[in-house]
């Protein structure tokens, strides 16, 4: 019944790895998301697709890399991993903005990245 | 570029008290809209309630109601009857009804605190 659903929950690697956190929705969504939550809990996005299209790129370095194989799927692959780069990541689902407006966003459960 | 402030990073009420947690915004768009977002010490972000811009009445969904002020860009969450669970970091958000993506911005949050 999960709805938008992450793996790993957790992530311990060292620096200069390359890792991957998966992502998938089942609700059918056409919009998904990547955000990165700091230590501070301060919560920014990362990257916006819109069925299989990048729609959002904030200023992310180049060793983030979002790949959408489907729309109910979006992954974020990172290279190099740094120190800086421990945060929680969140994925998040929504419909595409409609004649009722938008709709509110989905979010995983997170993936505790952490570098050391 | 749009911004969202949140001028208490921690606040505390007494169980079955009421609460208000304040939140400011500043854009030069008319067509918008505002949410609150509960992050519980799970992780999950959850939301709790949404307003239109272009509505006057104010949100409520069961104890939880919205100050929504739009000329003073304020939108206030107000917890009535405050219950333990409602301890959480509440996240006030912005999403523009202007723009063709729907990039969502957050406030920094503020973590609530329910004194038994």
């Amino acid at each position: 019944d999960t709805a938008v659903s992450q793996t790993p929950k957790y992530l311990v690697t060292q620096m200069g790895n390359d890792k991957s956190i998966k992502c998938e929705q089942n609700l059918g969504h056409d919009t998904m998301y990547w955000y990165k939550q700091d230590s501070k809990k301060f919560l920014k996005i990362m990257f916006s697709y819109n069925n299989k299209e990048l729609i959002i790129n904030e200023t992310v370095p180049n060793r983030f890399s979002p790949k959408s194989p489907d729309k109910a799927h979006l992954n974020l692959h990172i290279n190099s991993l740094e120190l800086g780069d421990s945060a929680v990541y969140f994925c998040a689902s929504s419909q595409e903005r409609g004649l009722a407006g938008i709709y509110e966003q989905y979010f995983g459960p997170g993936t505790r990245l952490t570098v050391t | 570029a749009q911004t969202v402030t949140q001028s208490q990073p921690e606040m505390s009420v007494q169980e079955a008290e009421t609460v208000t947690l304040s939140c400011t915004y500043d854009t030069s768009e008319s067509d918008y809209y505002l949410f609150w977002y509960k992050q519980p010490p799970s992780r999950q972000m959850i939301l709790v309630i949404r307003q239109e811009a272009y509505k006057q009445q104010n949100a409520t969904e069961n104890r939880f109601s919205v100050n929504f002020q739009k000329a003073a860009k304020s939108f206030s969450l107000k917890i009535s009857d405050s219950q333990l669970g409602d301890a959480a970091m509440y996240f006030c958000a912005y999403r523009s009804d202007e723009t063709s993506y729907d990039k969502v911005i957050f406030g920094p949050g503020t973590s609530l605190s329910v004194i038994p």
